[in-house]
């Protein structure tokens, strides 16, 4: 069971654009949500995070929103750069040390 | 500081082979996780450590697979025997136990490609 679900395993947006990733989930008792980023033959590495307390949280280009009423998560990324081309897995925690990973969503970014 | 380490980054052996995967933690890190990652699963936790002693194994799949963590810096990953369905990456990654709870960010090694024919 899929307690974290990343329906679109791919994403194509054009250089510039606004590129959005979006993450479900189903346990209520979430408090505490991240996205990694991964290259090829790399390890996942940590983008951003956002606790459950908040609904919006930015980095730079990156933004994460939490809409808890929904359990949505999602990672806006703009303007996107083609050194972005990667895959974004969703994860989250319930007040424990255990990461709960999506499936992920591959992004390309081209010209 | 080498990040965490993993070897070897490609193993290919037989079915009913044993394999030992293997981590190397970074220096001063409490917490160690290993994960199986799939295109149908993601990533999934396998098991992990804490100050060297298993907290949590429920995501390890079966019996053929056991981890050990004989001191702070190193770890290992046992499939005996290997089946095809074991085919996939493995990542450990570790972090500190500093900011409580679990908001300490996760560092992940290069991986493990199995591959089990």
């Amino acid at each position: 069971d899929q307690q974290v679900k990343q329906n679109s395993p791919s994403l194509s947006v054009q250089e510039g654009r606004i590129s959005i990733l979006n993450c479900d989930y189903t346990n209520s008792m979430f408090d505490y949500f991240l996205w990694y980023k991964k290259y090829p033959a790399e390890g996942p590495t940590f983008l951003i995070s956002i606790s459950s307390i908040k609904d919006k949280n930015e980095d730079g280009r990156f933004t994460v929103f939490l809409n808890k009423s929904a359990k949505h998560l999602s990672l806006h990324i703009v303007p996107s750069q083609p050194g972005d081309s990667a895959v974004y897995f969703c994860a989250a925690s319930a007040w424990t040390d255990k990461l709960i990973f999506g499936t992920g969503t591959r992004l390309q970014v081209f010209p | 500081d080498a990040g965490v380490i993993q070897s070897p980054r490609h193993e290919v052996t037989e079915m009913g082979q044993e394999v030992t995967l293997r981590c190397k933690p970074i220096s001063g890190h409490d917490y160690l996780f290993w994960y199986r990652q799939t295109m149908m699963r993601g990533l999934e936790l396998l098991i992990y450590f804490n100050n060297n002693v298993p907290i949590d194994d429920s995501g390890m799949p079966e019996d053929r697979f056991s981890a050990k963590m004989p001191n702070a810096s190193f770890s290992t990953l046992k499939i005996q025997p290997s089946e095809p369905r074991d085919s996939a990456v493995y990542f450990c990654a570790s972090r500190t136990g500093l900011a409580g709870g679990n908001t300490d960010t996760q560092y992940f090694g290069p991986g493990t490609r199995l591959t089990v024919l």
